[in-house]
């Protein structure tokens, strides 16, 4: 059964600090691995990573994908309260028919 | 970004009423649209994949005749909760796929059931 899983699930820093989410993955005909972002409510998309060893970067935050390990990490630098969310990977497969959620990270980030 | 938008963002109902749901995208044409349920600190749930002009598909374990799909344009898809009873009470996300293996979600329903 394909399946995603996120590590942590649950991290508290404070403000200034550098964060590393993991997602890791067994995902049949795996296509690519998105990251979105939940505050509270709808999750807005971050990243689609398709190929390996690619960094995908947007200000504060970056991705990567290593398909040989089956993982990605999302890295935030500087960490600002308005950080603070639930930080969601999913898989999308060949065909394109669903992606698979993990249970998310929530981030919480103090001041 | 797409928009997607969700109406009605919170509804409360009486148990054995029905529920409609509206996903609309709003600056692009979908084809495939999704609905997830997400309770409280878990991960969305899909509940069925919604095609343009053709029946949905649903996940195991949900039930077709308790939740009606309608995808009637390439920008509309319903979700009817039939009969809601308090264990239907959940939060409700819609996405619309857009380019290649990215969803756009919608602001999500709350959906209460007395």
């Amino acid at each position: 059964e394909d399946k995603v899983v996120q590590s942590p699930l649950s991290l508290v820093v404070h403000e200034g600090d550098t964060v590393t989410l993991n997602c890791s993955y067994e995902v049949t005909n795996f296509r690519s691995l998105l990251w979105y972002k939940q505050e509270k409510k709808a999750p807005t998309f971050l990243f689609m990573l398709t190929s390996s060893g690619i960094e995908k970067k947007s200000g504060r935050l970056s991705s990567i994908l290593d398909k040989k390990e089956l993982s990605s990490i999302l890295n935030i630098t500087a960490t600002q309260t308005g950080d603070s969310a639930i930080y969601l990977c999913a898989c999308a497969r060949i065909p394109y028919d669903k992606v698979i959620f993990g249970p998310g990270t929530s981030l919480s980030v103090i001041p | 970004g797409a928009v997607v938008s969700q109406h009605p963002s919170w509804v409360i109902c009486k148990s054995g009423t029905s529920v409609k749901i509206e996903c609309r995208s709003l600056d692009f044409q979908a084809t495939t649209m999704f609905w997830y349920r997400q309770f409280p600190k878990q991960s969305l749930m899909l509940m069925a994949t919604s095609n343009e002009g053709s029946k949905a598909t649903y996940e195991q374990g949900v039930e077709k005749d308790k939740f009606l799909i309608n995808h009637a344009s390439l920008t509309l898809s319903t979700l009817t909760v039939t009969s809601a009873h308090p264990e239907d009470s959940s939060f409700y996300i819609c996405s619309a796929k857009r380019e290649v293996n990215i969803q756009y979600f919608g602001a999500g329903t709350r959906l209460s059931v007395l």
